[in-house]
């Protein structure tokens, strides 16, 4: 069972768009949101992250925007360049300390 | 300060053989996770070492098991490969176990089993 289900599987974006991606989770338990970027034959990079206390969260061009009562999250990327053409991963961390990814989103950027 | 790395970069087993993985964490981290990413996942949660204990393991058999050094390095160790072992093997290092929030990965291990 996907414990975090992400949305769209690929995005394609003008460059100077904006890249939303999207993601929603079942478990009230999580309490740690990380959204991570990651480029081919690298690991993962910690992004951007946010706790459910807080309904946004802004660095740089990058926004995470959370909405508790609806149990989604999204990161929005604003003033898209071809270099943010990468998967990206949203993540929900439990109590139990243990990380759930969604399954990833393609971004290409086409200038 | 040097980041996480992981060796053997890339790896090919035969199924029903063993594996060793290394991860060697981020300077002043004394927690490490494991995660195995199939070609076009997200990581799944393997299992955590906090000070040389084992601090939440995933849904994955016992013949997935580790082990954190007293300089906070790590291995991965798979018994009796499968085919479907094949993937990305990612370690992350953290500051601090408890509140493990920010996690650092290596550049991963890619397994295949034949």
């Amino acid at each position: 069972q996907q414990q975090v289900k992400q949305s769209p599987q690929s995005l394609i974006v003008q460059k100077g768009g904006i890249s939303i991606i999207n993601c929603a989770y079942e478990n009230t338990a999580f309490d740690y949101f990380p959204w991570y970027q990651q480029f081919p034959g690298k690991g993962p990079a910690l992004l951007i992250a946010i706790r459910p206390d807080v309904s946004e969260k802004k660095e740089g061009r990058f926004t995470i925007s959370f909405n508790k009562s609806a149990k989604q999250f999204s990161l929005h990327i604003m003033d898209s360049q071809p270099g943010d053409s990468a998967t990206y991963f949203c993540a929900a961390l439990n109590t139990g300390n243990q990380f759930y990814f969604g399954t990833g989103t393609s971004l290409t950027v086409i200038p | 300060e040097t980041g996480v790395t992981q060796s053997p970069t890339h790896l090919i087993k035969t199924r029903g053989q063993q594996v060793t993985l290394r991860c060697s964490s981020q300077s002043g981290h004394n927690t490490v996770s494991w995660y195995q990413q199939a070609l076009g996942q997200g990581p799944q949660f393997i299992f955590q070492y906090y000070r040389e204990e084992e601090n939440g393991r995933g849904n994955f058999p016992p013949r997935f098991s580790g082990l954190q050094f007293p300089n906070y390095s790590s291995e991965l160790n798979v018994n009796a490969l499968e085919l479907d072992d094949s993937a990305l093997y990612l370690c992350a290092s953290s500051l601090e176990g408890g509140n493990s929030y920010e996690q650092y990965f290596g550049p991963g291990t890619r397994l295949t089993v034949t």
